[in-house]
């Protein structure tokens, strides 16, 4: 198992284009997340999937952003009209049901800047 | 809400001695879940330790070990015998037993020193 992978890595945009990275969980996993992590800050929890269903979204996930896990493997999360306080460096995380242990595994983030 | 409060933003200690991260948090749960994660320069974040708060028992992982007081509502982790690969921020976050999101604090930074 190679763990969570997240692309890109590093994003740079210009403000008002829009925005797409992906996430490829961990393969048993069935529990998707997305977290927003400002410089210097803890990451801040938007938006977690278990299968395909979308369970729970943040307040902090304005309209113009909108996350989807289509079959339950990798997630897509987009960011229209990006603002330059959409920088951050973006988490995804997996974990499982069935080990009870609550543990998520994080991918390496996408670094985005919007210009 | 719950929130997550970590008052050190800066600790440095010589490799080799043991220093201890601080982590209070408020909440009106009673069950839910503690962790500590680490997250080495440039690099993903990683599980260091967990604890179930309805288990009495601190946890401890080879030279890590929490001190978890439910009462007062704090969670600190103490690194033995630290090693320069500690350097990292560390995270403590919470997790309430009816859902899966964790809430975080805003890190400390800690330096170990050769």
């Amino acid at each position: 198992d190679t763990g969570v992978s997240q692309d890109p890595r590093h994003k740079i945009t210009k403000r008002g284009q829009n925005v797409t990275f992906r996430c490829d969980p961990i393969s048993e996993h069935n529990r998707l997340y997305w977290y927003r992590q400002t410089l210097g800050q803890g990451p801040e929890f938007l938006t977690y999937f278990q299968n395909e269903a979308q369970l729970e979204k943040s307040r902090l996930l304005s309209d113009r952003f909108s996350a989807e896990r289509p079959k339950g493997s990798f997630s897509t999360l987009e960011i229209q009209r990006t603002e330059q306080g959409d920088s951050a460096m973006y988490l995804c995380a997996s974990s499982s049901t069935g080990d009870g242990s609550y543990e998520q595994y994080f991918g390496p983030g996408t670094r985005l800047t919007v210009t | 809400a719950q929130t997550v409060t970590q008052s050190q933003p800066e600790m440095s200690v010589q490799e080799a001695e043991t220093v201890t991260l601080s982590c209070t948090y408020d909440t009106s749960e009673n069950n839910y879940y503690l962790f500590w994660y680490k997250q080495p320069p440039s690099r993903q974040m990683i599980l260091v330790i967990r604890q179930e708060a309805y288990k009495q028992q601190n946890a401890t992982e080879n030279r890590f070990s929490v001190n978890f007081q439910k009462a007062a509502k704090s969670f600190s982790l103490k690194i033995s015998d630290s090693q320069l690969g500690d350097t990292a921020m560390y995270f403590c976050a919470f997790m309430k037993d009816s859902n899966y999101q964790l809430i975080w604090g805003a890190g400390t930074k800690l330096i170990i020193k050769p």
